[in-house]
């Protein structure tokens, strides 16, 4: 059971918008910042957005991120198969006194 | 450019201390607001943190297995060790290090990754 939920999948046709969804609780999404991470199949995961609305040089605009509350979504637009992968988001939680994963979202490109 | 790699045993038996090493390159852990951390993911599930360390020499860990771990960093040598006790065959993962930078408003995140490395846990 992973402290940040995120549906299993999600799925779009090329060209769509998509969002992933990302709930928390007050001490990790709600007082700190949240990331997303992009894993391709059978590769290591990679920085997509961080500080809850931040890309890294060279991740295309098509990818944002916003946060609200406890809660984070990560919106990818204009759609394309080689987006289909696993989607992870990440925050520090001051509880656990830790960075916590969320469980992850497959992402299907019909 | 920054890489990381990790490094070990890819077989371990039950109840034995795994050593993980990470080499790194285009980086200093003794440069202000650098950190390396550790990250695992079992087959087909989700990325789990385990560890983290500094260019202070602060150290964190994951709450649930922190009895079990010791971080510590070779800055002459650019690397990172990870050390795990008493594995069980939940364990079984592929463990990845990784980059990160923080200033006075926090963490840019994990940036770059290493390709990781897949350690079994079985006798």
């Amino acid at each position: 059971q992973s402290v940040l939920t995120q549906p299993p999948s999600a799925s779009g046709t090329p060209g769509q918008r998509v969002t992933i969804s990302c709930s928390g609780s007050s001490s990790n999404i709600g007082s700190n910042y949240v990331y997303w991470y992009q894993q391709l199949p059978g590769t290591a995961p990679k920085l997509l957005i961080y500080r809850n609305n931040q890309r890294p040089s060279g991740v295309p605009d098509r990818f944002s991120g916003s946060k609200s509350g406890t809660s984070a979504s990560l919106a990818i637009s204009g759609l394309r198969s080689e987006d289909e992968a696993d989607y992870y988001c990440a925050g520090w939680d001051d509880s656990l006194s830790g960075k916590v994963f969320g469980g992850g979202t497959k992402l299907t490109v019909l | 450019q920054i890489t990381l790699k990790e490094s070990g045993p890819t077989l371990v038996k039950p109840t034995q201390t795994l050593t993980l090493t990470c080499t790194f390159s285009g980086f200093s852990l003794s440069t202000s607001g650098v950190g390396v951390g550790w990250i695992r993911q079992p087959p087909g599930k989700a990325l789990e943190w385990l560890a983290l360390i500094y260019w202070d020499d602060d150290k964190r860990y994951s709450p649930s297995l922190r009895s079990r771990l010791s971080i510590t960093k070779d800055t002459s040598k650019n690397q990172v060790v990870l050390t795990m006790t008493n594995l069980d065959p939940v364990d079984t993962a592929t463990y990845y290090c990784a980059h990160r930078r923080v200033d006075y408003s926090g963490s840019y995140g994990f940036d770059y990754w290493g390709q990781g490395t897949l350690v079994t846990v079985s006798s």
